[in-house]
């Protein structure tokens, strides 16, 4: 159980091109879902907390305007990166948790990752 | 804000051996969770074990173990019998139980090697 999918795991899109992530629970609903972005050989930072039928907050720094989050139902958030530059070429990973947030701790399992090259 | 420490860039082990991983972190909560996630060449983040700042008892999971010193503010993970398989990234990560739903905050992470 507890299965989360991503999609695509992998794309290489032309500088100034708009490009979406879909992040979906295949097995459970998940009122909160999260964003992070992992540069090579680093650690994950969270970017932004997408709630369902909520706007989604944003980490410090992150621009809201270019990163866009969308959490339309309780198995699916995306992530839109509009007029993507090279800069952007990353791995991006959500999460996605069942229920009660993090009052309760409950544990946030991961998407496999999508692979983003900006050329 | 939380920081998550981890001082070991690099370690290797030989397969049978245990292992140590550090992780320290900072906080003025007094409720949070912490985990240790392991992320192997795929990078598919597994979760390996998780411990409840109000819980003195240390987590098991098998041949994971941790040794949680709250007033150090200290969470290293211990594998015991080291396998093949484990060769991975792992990461400490914390959350805070306040203020609804929150993201994890993750330390930079330590390439554990399992040589044969």
């Amino acid at each position: 159980g507890a299965v989360v999918s991503q999609h695509p795991s992998r794309v290489i899109c032309k500088s100034g091109t708009s490009v979406k992530i879909e992040c979906r629970s295949l097995d459970f609903q998940a009122t909160t879902m999260f964003w992070y972005r992992q540069f090579p050989k680093q650690s994950l930072m969270l970017m932004a907390t997408s709630n369902e039928g909520s706007k989604a907050t944003y980490e410090q720094g992150v621009e809201k305007d270019k990163f866009l989050i969308n959490h339309a139902s309780l198995t699916l958030s995306t992530l839109t990166v509009t007029s993507a530059h090279p800069e952007d070429s990353s791995f991006y990973i959500c999460s996605a948790q069942t229920s009660g947030g993090a009052v309760r701790g409950d544990t946030q399992y991961f998407g496999p990752g999508t692979r983003l090259t900006v050329l | 804000a939380q920081t998550v420490t981890q001082s070991q860039p690099e370690m290797s082990v030989q397969e049978a051996e245990t292992v140590t991983l550090s992780c320290t972190y900072d906080t003025s909560e007094s409720n949070y969770y912490l985990f240790w996630y392991k992320q192997p060449p795929s990078r598919q983040m597994i979760l390996v074990i998780r411990q409840e700042a109000y819980k003195q008892q240390n987590a098991t999971e098998n041949r994971f173990s941790v040794n949680f010193q709250k007033a150090a503010k200290s969470f290293s993970l211990k594998i015991s019998d080291s396998q093949l398989g484990d060769t991975a990234m792992y990461f400490c990560a914390f959350i805070s139980t306040g203020g609804g739903a929150d993201g994890l905050t993750f330390g930079k992470g330590t390439h554990l090697i399992i040589q044969p």
